[in-house]
């Protein structure tokens, strides 16, 4: 069982309609992190969140909004998607940033298609 | 830039075979690596993580290695079952981002 939850698990969404991913953990882990996943390649990183505070923004399209509420949830807020935004959105966690014995811990992803 | 780059991209074996996959990385500057494996349309599992200043890490019939200085690491699978079919992907950490990846192994254990 995974240690960290998203929801929600599949999303189809219109290009004009507001969405959000959630992602939660109770791990008491204080980076976390969006990544995108295209069909047959690897994760790209989105955002980092350490310690509620955005660390790092991979230059994302301002239609990608992240929002870090507590030190457990971190949301992922969507407007006026495109079509080629369809992926699988990975959310992952550590205990902190940059530390060399910390692994990531990776959610199932919430897979997400744009009508 | 750091790239990571995974050989090869496909693999298929019988089952009971040993397996080895590679992972190089061209900045040597990290914090640690992960291997990971990803089934389809799921979620990433963490396998192994090597420290910078480790040489290996081992669970159960996975071994992995990291020589930093010439930006290598290779995972292991002693034993190879069917249920290891799966994509195998390895990822850096290194200061100012977070996980930079390779493509992956794809590896196909047939029974």
């Amino acid at each position: 069982d995974t240690e960290v939850t998203q929801t929600p698990k599949h999303l189809v969404m219109g290009m004009t309609n507001k969405k959000s991913l959630k992602c939660e953990q109770h791990m008491g882990h204080r980076a976390m992190y969006w990544y995108k996943q295209k069909a047959k390649k690897p994760p790209e990183l989105m955002f980092v969140y350490s310690y509620e505070k955005l660390s790092i923004n991979e230059s994302v399209p301002s239609r990608f909004s992240p929002e870090c509420p507590n030190s457990s949830l971190l949301n992922l807020h969507l407007h006026a998607l495109q079509p080629e935004d369809s992926a699988l959105y990975l959310c992952a966690s550590s205990q902190e940033l940059g530390v060399g014995n910390q692994p990531q811990h990776f959610g199932d992803g919430t897979r997400l298609s744009i009508l | 830039k750091q790239e990571v780059t995974q050989i090869p991209a496909a693999l298929s074996v019988p089952e009971g075979e040993n397996l080895v996959l590679n992972c190089s990385f061209t900045d040597s500057a990290i914090y640690n690596l992960q291997w990971f494996r990803q089934d389809p349309g799921k979620g990433l599992t963490s396998l192994l993580l090597i420290q910078s200043s480790q040489r290996e890490q081992t669970s159960g019939r996975l071994n992995a290695s990291l020589d930093k200085s010439s930006g290598r690491s290779t995972l292991y699978i002693a034993a190879s079952q069917p249920g290891d079919s799966a994509t195998y992907l390895c990822a850096v950490n290194q200061a100012g981002t977070a996980l930079i990846f390779g493509k992956g192994t794809t590896l196909s254990v047939s029974s």
